[in-house]
Parts: structure tokens; C-alpha cells; sequence
């Protein structure tokens, strides 16, 4: 099956300044590769989603990249916020898992003013 | 609109009960997933409903673990015989695609703790 991991497992910065959260995967036939935020009691929240025929999607301070080849996403936060203080997950969905998602162990963001 | 509901918000039961979970799915929505998150964990995939078809129940651990969705809109976990290694948050997911594959939103979570 999918072995997902996602590096770094803590992440301090600073506010203004960028972070970025890397997750690679296993299996070269998995093709869905969304980012969950996930805050302090509450669920996962979807916030930024890519699909394999795409190699970088942004949505205004959020941006995910994908290397197909090296079997690699990351996800990209500019001019971070206190906000943006949360666990961070990604996931990979498998090509004939009928639809569940693989998560990684999560990174815990903390932006300091 | 509404988003993902779940029901209790939070549970503690006492090992050997049986406990019942609710979610709620999305309205329209036809695949349902349910999802353990232990404690500082990532998510596990316990069970997943499509429309009418045979559930992917291949995350379920053991067999004291059930789910069912009726009409094809809420369903139920059920664990049966608690244990304390039972305790976590557990998630429910919907998603509007047929396939079942793509944007899967979450709800809050029933926070499960076994005395």
C-alpha cells in the first residue's frame, strides 16, 4: 500500500516569512494530493488540493508543488500569519483505493509575531 | 451551507461498553468515510460507503468495529466491547464525487475516551 511521510514534524517561523512542508510518497499510480489544516478541537480543513497532471497550483498565500517523478509535493505559505498557526497534513489519494486518503503524521506550524 | 455534523462531540465510556458514533454527511453527498486520529497522529482510514455498493470496510482493525449508512445519507460507527486503546477522535468525511475519488470534507470529530 501508500507509505506517505511528511517532514518536518515541527516548524517554527517567524511572521513574514515563509514556510514550507515536503511529503513524499510511494506509489507512482496515486494521482490526488490534497493539504489539510487542522486547528486546536476541530476537523481537518481542506486547503489546497493537486491532481497529477499539474505541477503547481497557488491559491494567494498558499501553493502546492508536485514532482511525479521523484514522488515528491510540498506545500508553500508565504508572508505567514499567527493565523497559519496549525497542524498541516497531506495526503495522497490512490489510484484504486476506491477514494480514501493517506495521510501523512502531520507538521505543527507555529508562526510567531 | 452546512458542512459535515457529527454526534456526540465528545464521548467517555467505561471499557467493555458498546458506544455509537453519528456523522452526518454533506447533503448530496454519496461517499461517507470514516477516520481515526489517535492522540498526536496522523488520520487512519477505518471504512468507506459509495452510493449502494459493498463498503471498503479494509481499515477497520478488528471485527468489534462496525458501520453502517442508511438511506444513503448518515451512518453510524459502532464499537463494541471498548478498550482503552479505542480512545481517540474519530472523523467522518463526505465527498460529492461518484468515484469517490477527490475533495473529501471533514467534520469536527467525536472525541472517544475509554476509562
Amino acid at each position: 500500500g501508500e507509505n506517505v511521510e511528511q517532514h518536518p514534524s515541527t516548524l517554527s517561523v517567524q511572521e513574514g516569512d515563509s514556510a514550507v512542508i515536503k511529503c513524499t510518497y510511494s506509489d507512482s499510480a496515486s494521482n490526488y494530493f490534497p493539504w489539510y489544516k487542522q486547528e486546536l478541537g476541530k476537523g481537518p480543513q481542506l486547503i489546497i488540493d493537486i491532481r497529477s497532471n499539474v505541477g503547481e497550483k497557488k491559491d494567494q498565500r498558499i501553493a502546492v508543488t508536485l514532482n511525479k517523478t521523484a514522488k515528491h509535493f510540498s506545500l508553500h505559505i508565504t508572508e505567514t500569519q499567527p493565523e497559519d498557526s496549525a497542524v498541516y497534513f497531506c495526503a495522497v489519494q490512490e489510484w484504486d483505493s476506491w477514494g480514501k486518503l493517506q495521510f501523512g503524521a502531520g507538521t505543527q506550524v507555529v508562526v510567531t509575531p | 451551507g452546512a458542512g459535515v455534523s457529527q454526534s456526540p462531540s465528545n464521548k467517555v465510556t467505561e471499557k467493555g461498553k458498546d458506544v455509537e458514533l453519528r456523522c452526518d454527511p454533506i447533503s448530496g453527498h454519496t461517499a461517507l468515510y470514516w477516520y481515526r486520529q489517535s492522540l498526536g497522529q496522523g488520520l487512519e482510514f477505518l471504512i468507506y460507503f459509495q452510493g449502494n455498493s459493498a463498503p471498503d470496510k479494509s481499515g477497520l482493525p478488528s471485527d468489534r468495529f462496525s458501520a453502517e449508512r442508511t438511506g444513503g445519507s448518515v451512518s453510524t460507527l459502532t464499537i463494541q466491547r471498548t478498550q482503552q486503546e479505542d480512545s481517540a477522535v474519530y472523523l467522518c468525511a463526505s465527498s460529492a464525487r461518484t468515484s469517490g475519488r477527490g475533495e473529501q470534507y471533514f467534520g469536527p470529530g467525536t472525541r472517544l475516551t475509554v476509562t
